[in-house]
């Protein structure tokens, strides 16, 4: 059973902080992974995508990814109010050359920014 | 912005009844996908569909269900028999494809309530 874990949360932190997240994943031979950020009652909106070991930076986002370890992480910089919600990892398996992908969701980080 | 559409934005169906979900995925991308959530829980994958032909589906995606694009823009769900744990939001989702191109943008979703 391929999975991807994250921690629950929430995690808090105060405005203009950093807020780490992390996450893991089973499937060694994965190759594409996201973060979606989902506020409540909305649909996951894409943040990052990140194929190669290493970081990957976007404004205030930063993802980093270590296949060795199965680790995908994101690292928002200048917390604010507005970043607050659940944060999505997710990772593909198979691939455009098998003719299709399925991605697999971790159940999310809650992150609150404090005013 | 190109984006997915979907409709309707809530169904509500009696348990055994055929509901079909339908999307608009963005024009130019060739690979598309239905997830879905239940109320506080992750995001699922159901099915991911290129070339006119299902290329993955989950354990989810047992013989209730269906998929079809029946002309050059819709993308639709079908779900035959409604059960009372079908009641979930469903997410179209739809991607370029190619190896660099593998993230979804996901439409905002049909929130299925079957009573």
């Amino acid at each position: 059973q391929k999975e991807v874990e994250q921690n629950s949360g929430p995690l808090s932190v105060p405005e203009g902080a950093i807020a780490s997240l992390n996450c893991t994943y089973s499937d060694r031979g994965s190759q594409s992974f996201f973060w979606y950020r989902q506020y409540s009652g909305k649909s996951p909106e894409l943040i990052m995508f990140i194929y190669s070991n290493g970081d990957k930076e976007d404004g205030r986002f930063t993802a980093q990814l270590n296949k060795a370890s199965q680790y995908v992480s994101l690292l928002i910089r200048d917390s604010q109010p507005s970043d607050s919600a659940t944060y999505l990892c997710a990772v593909n398996t198979g691939g455009w050359y098998a003719g299709g992908f399925k991605t697999i969701f971790g159940a999310g980080t809650r992150l609150f920014v404090k005013a | 912005e190109p984006e997915v559409t979907q409709t309707p934005s809530h169904q509500v169906t009696q348990m055994g009844q055929e509901v079909i979900l339908r999307c608009v995925p963005i024009s130019n991308h060739l690979y598309f996908y239905w997830y879905r959530q239940i109320l506080g829980q992750k995001v699922e994958f159901l099915v991911s569909f290129y070339n006119n032909e299902i290329s993955e589906k989950s354990e989810i995606f047992d013989d209730q269900f269906s998929v079809e694009r029946p002309d050059g823009s819709n993308f639709t769900l079908k779900i035959r028999s409604t059960k009372l744990e079908d009641s979930a939001m469903y997410f179209c989702a739809s991607s370029a494809g190619g190896f660099m191109n593998t993230e979804a943008f996901f439409g905002q979703g049909t929130r299925l309530t079957v009573v």
